[in-house]
């Protein structure tokens, strides 16, 4: 069974930073394509970051491009978000979620870790 | 930046057949894809390539996607299907996956 775990997230001031994990299982993490997906209160799904399978091709979202850095560790199954000059904009609850071989969208998602930026 | 916009609501009667519109420039060019989110929850893919069902999706689920508008339709709508409905595509030019604005289904 796939599954995919966050967690990571907690309260943080504005300014600060934050490193959010996400561990999988049930499936050949090396072969796959991984996102982070992020959605405010009451508000929609905001795409945030993807990483290659190998971790050679990386995007981000404009609202978190020079802030945010996506890595992945193939050896042990795990993606991460690190997170640095956090704003209040960027409270949300993060999600990681699988890329299918077949590229463009999103299989599985874990259910998601709580991030709040406020002083 | 691309923009997909869906309406923020839309109410149906149980039985009757629900469709959600998702608006984008020349989105028949691009491959669509849909996710329900029901409260406290994941988002679960319901429909891929515009018109492709995972399996465990009912087939009362369907998509189709042409000029500048893709639909997903719930047909013989059930209470469970109650949700946020969100569409999705990747905008190679901005190197980016989008998600529509979602629409709030809420059978009556």
């Amino acid at each position: 069974e796939v599954q995919l775990v966050e967690s990571g997230g907690g309260l943080v001031q504005p300014g600060g930073s934050l490193r959010l994990s996400c561990a999988a299982s049930g499936f050949t993490f090396s072969n796959y394509r991984m996102n982070w997906v992020r959605q405010a209160p009451g508000k929609g799904l905001e795409w945030v970051s993807y990483i290659s399978n190998s971790d050679s091709t990386i995007y981000y979202a404009d609202s978190v491009k020079g802030r945010f850095t996506i890595s992945r560790d193939n050896a042990k199954n795990s993606l991460y978000l690190q997170m640095n000059s956090l704003r209040g904009e960027d409270t949300a609850v993060y999600y990681c979620a699988r890329e299918t071989n077949d590229g463009g969208y999103f299989d599985y998602w874990g259910q998601g870790t709580l991030v709040t930026v406020s002083s | 930046s691309y923009v997909l916009t869906q309406p923020p609501s839309v109410s149906v009667a149980p039985g009757k057949t629900a469709r959600i519109p998702c608006g984008g420039n020349n989105i028949g060019s691009k491959s669509v894809h849909w996710y329900q989110q029901k409260p406290g929850q994941a988002p679960v893919l319901v429909i891929f390539y515009d018109r492709d069902r995972p399996s465990g999706i009912p087939e009362r689920f369907s998509g189709s996607n042409s000029g500048n508008t893709a639909t997903l339709t719930i047909s013989r709508v059930e209470a469970g299907d109650e949700a946020d409905y969100y569409c999705q595509v990747w905008h190679t030019t901005s190197a980016a996956y989008v998600f529509g604005t979602g629409t709030k289904v809420t059978v009556l």
